[in-house]
C-alpha cells in the first residue's frame, strides 16, 4: 500500500486562480518536502516542514506557500497561479538529517492555462 | 553552477550490455543516494550510500566521498531498466534536504 500519496494527480487551472496540492503520508516521518520536476532543471526543492505546524523555504519558494496542519498532512498552496508554474509537483517524506532515503509520491501534473 | 553533475545525459545499450552511470558533485555532503524514474512516474530508491560500495541484484553503487563522486553499474541490462536514473546528495547538516542532479536516460533496445 502506497505510504505517500498526492491528489490530485493532474489538475488544469487558470493564470490567477488558487491551487491547493495536498499530501499524505503514512510513513510517521517528521519531515515532508514538495519539489518540482522541469526539463533542464531536474528536481528543486519548494518547500518543506520538520514536523506538524512547521514549514521552511526550500530553493524556489516564490510564489508558493505551505501548510503541514498534521503529521500526516503536507499541502502546496498557490495562492495566484501562473502559466510558470506548470509542471510536476512531487511530495516526499523522510525521517530527515541526511541519514536515510526520501519516500516519493505518484506526483501531480499541473498545467496552469 | 549545478552542485551535482550526472554523466552521461543519455545511455543506448542493448539487452545483456553492462551501464556506468557517474555522479559527481562539488560539496560537502551527508549522503549520496540513487533514485529510479520511470517516464512519467514517481521516484523509487534504489541506494542510500553516503560511503563504500552496496550491492542490489544487478545494481551496485559506489561513493568515493574524497573524490567526490558516486557511480551506479547495472550489469547485464534490461528492457525494465529503462528509464531515468537520479543521483541526490544530502548536504551537511540536519535539514534531510536533498541536492539532485538532471539525471541519466537509459534506453536499454532488445
Amino acid at each position: 500500500e502506497a505510504a505517500v500519496t498526492q491528489s490530485p494527480r493532474n489538475k488544469v487551472a487558470v493564470t490567477g486562480g488558487k491551487v491547493t496540492l495536498s499530501c499524505n503520508q503514512t510513513n510517521n516521518h517528521n519531515n515532508m518536502y514538495w519539489y518540482r520536476q522541469d526539463t533542464g532543471h531536474g528536481l528543486r526543492l519548494i518547500h518543506y516542514s520538520y514536523g506538524a505546524g512547521s514549514t521552511e523555504k526550500g530553493d524556489i519558494p516564490d510564489g508558493y506557500k505551505a501548510s503541514r496542519p498534521s503529521q500526516e498532512n503536507f499541502s502546496l498552496i498557490l495562492e495566484l497561479a501562473t502559466p510558470s508554474q506548470t509542471s510536476v509537483y512531487f511530495c516526499a517524506s523522510g525521517v530527515g538529517g541526511g541519514q536515510d532515503t526520501q519516500y516519493f509520491g505518484p506526483g501531480t501534473r499541473l498545467l496552469v492555462l | 553552477g549545478q552542485q551535482v553533475q550526472q554523466s552521461p545525459a543519455s545511455l543506448v545499450l542493448q539487452e545483456g550490455e553492462n551501464a556506468e552511470l557517474q555522479c559527481n558533485f562539488s560539496t560537502s555532503l551527508n549522503s549520496m543516494q540513487w533514485f529510479y524514474q520511470r517516464p512519467g512516474g514517481s521516484l523509487v530508491s534504489l541506494f542510500y550510500n553516503p560511503s563504500g560500495t552496496k550491492h542490489s541484484g544487478r545494481l551496485t553503487s559506489t561513493t568515493v566521498i574524497k573524490e567526490r563522486r558516486s557511480s551506479l553499474h547495472i550489469s547485464s541490462s534490461q528492457t525494465t531498466d529503462s528509464g531515468t536514473y537520479l543521483c541526490a546528495l544530502a548536504i551537511t547538516g540536519n535539514t534531510g534536504k536533498l541536492i539532485f542532479g538532471l539525471g541519466t536516460t537509459l534506453q536499454v533496445q532488445p
